[in-house]
């Protein structure tokens, strides 16, 4: 049981790249999660699943789009990355709307 | 709109000391509140969720509190070892997709 797992763990990218970071969960949940962690920020919201087939907008949605084809994979895409989404990125998941979410190890993304 | 508050940002605490950790939060409509813990580079270990209508949960040393009305929760941790040194963020749920508002976390150290 692997639990939620993170791919890449570390990328760079340049200011206008694109790229998609992929979370997976063997643990048949139903809701899964995309935060952002930033220094003196704490971790906010960015979007969210609800079931396969379903997204939502979090806190900070803007710059991104996700995509939940499969019930145990939720994708988080940057079309034309910024400095500013430089970050620790988690996602997370949860059987149901109000129980514990387990989270993954995180990708740590630079933009430059 | 929710503000979670987590002071002090950082404790250092010599080992066998109990560990007083404080979270509040301004709107008392939630749904429950988790504590976690954060090691240095690595995701989020669920510690504790409480449910609303719950006034504390208890794990081996440790012991969450929740006062809804009073807006708060604290986080006891009995006799500390060095191994509980790590950052513990606090969450609350405030709607009922389970989004998490997150506290900005308690550095914590113990020393030998």
């Amino acid at each position: 049981n692997a639990g939620v797992t993170q791919t890449p763990k570390f990328r760079v990218l340049k200011t206008g790249q694109s790229m998609t970071l992929l979370c997976a969960q063997d643990m048949n949940h139903e809701y899964m999660y995309w935060y952002r962690q930033d220094p003196g920020m704490g971790l906010r919201l960015i979007h969210y699943s609800v079931g396969e087939g379903t997204t939502a907008k979090g806190e900070v949605p803007d710059g991104y789009n996700v995509s939940r084809l499969k019930k145990q994979n939720f994708l988080l895409g940057l079309e034309s990355a910024a400095p500013s989404q430089t970050s620790v990125y988690f996602c997370a998941s949860s059987r149901g709307q109000q129980e514990t979410q387990y989270f993954g190890p995180g990708t740590r993304l630079l933009v430059l | 709109k929710q503000e979670v508050t987590q002071i002090p940002a950082a404790l250092s605490v010599p080992e066998g000391e109990n560990l007083v950790l404080n979270c509040s939060f301004t709107d008392s409509a939630i749904y429950n509140l988790q504590w976690f813990r954060q090691d240095p580079g690595k995701g989020l270990t669920s510690l504790l969720l409480i449910q609303s209508s719950q006034r504390e949960q208890t794990s081996g040393r440790l012991n969450a509190s929740l006062d809804k009305s009073s807006g708060r929760s604290t986080l006891y941790i009995a006799a500390s070892q060095p191994g509980d040194s790590a950052t513990y963020l606090c969450a609350v749920t405030t709607d009922s997709w389970g989004k998490l508002q997150f506290g900005a976390g308690t550095q914590v150290v113990v020393t030998p």
